[in-house]
């Protein structure tokens, strides 16, 4: 089955640090990848997707290459914000089920 | 657009007692999906719907859980008898069939079982 394995957190950071976030999955098929962010007492919102091989999504500073060969979708910021403090969850979903696989969700503060 | 929306927000309750969670999926969305999360299992999928209809209801974690969509506009998540350990922050989310699987978030309730 469906499987993502996110790089354990936590993850603190100073302001204008450079942000990797670990995230490998494992499907049948060819997938669609997602990054979701939740910031304190909210919900996920999608941060960024990419829906076949070699997409890059990006979104607010952050981006994400879709790598099949390795089957990664590793999330990257330049310079991270105290404001981008928040849950990152990796995620994939294929075929028609609709259904969403996520990470475990890898937790990140960025102090100034 | 309102988004999906969830209600109530907070709810705090007694062992025992009976819990209706309601939610809203944004207008034309034919996917209504419910999560549950919580520290130690993360974020879990209990059900979901495709026009109505529930398609998948492996994650209910027993029997005291039932989801209902009467119409495509409401759903709800009902625990009856609720215990402590159903303490939780339970999200609904919708999607289109229409576009890509991007699933969209309610605001979450989070429920508290004394």
């Amino acid at each position: 089955g469906n499987s993502v394995t996110q790089m354990e957190g936590p993850v603190t950071l100073s302001e204008e640090a450079f942000l990797t976030i670990n995230c490998t999955y494992t499907a049948t098929g060819y997938p669609s990848l997602f990054w979701y962010v939740q910031y304190p007492g909210e919900g996920l919102q999608l941060l960024l997707k990419a829906t076949k091989a070699d997409d890059k999504g990006s979104n607010k500073g952050f981006e994400a290459t879709y790598r099949k060969e390795t089957t990664s979708f590793h999330l990257e910021k330049g310079s991270v914000q105290v404001s981008d403090s928040a849950v990152y969850f990796c995620a994939l979903s294929g075929g028609s089920a609709r259904q969403l696989t996520f990470g475990s969700g890898t937790q990140l503060t960025v102090l100034p | 657009d309102a988004g999906v929306i969830q209600s109530p927000r907070h709810e705090v309750t007694e062992m025992g007692q009976e819990v209706t969670l309601r939610c809203k999926p944004i207008s034309g969305h034919d996917y209504l999906f419910w999560y549950r999360q919580t520290m130690m299992r993360g974020l879990e999928l209990l059900i979901y719907f495709n026009n109505n209809v529930p398609i998948d209801d492996s994650g209910m974690p027993e029997d005291r859980f039932s989801a209902k969509m009467p119409n495509a506009s409401f759903s709800t998540l009902k625990i009856q008898p609720s215990e402590p350990r159903d303490s939780a922050v339970y999200f609904c989310a919708s999607s289109s069939s229409g576009g890509a699987e991007t699933q969209y978030f309610g605001p979450g309730t989070r429920l508290l079982v004394l």
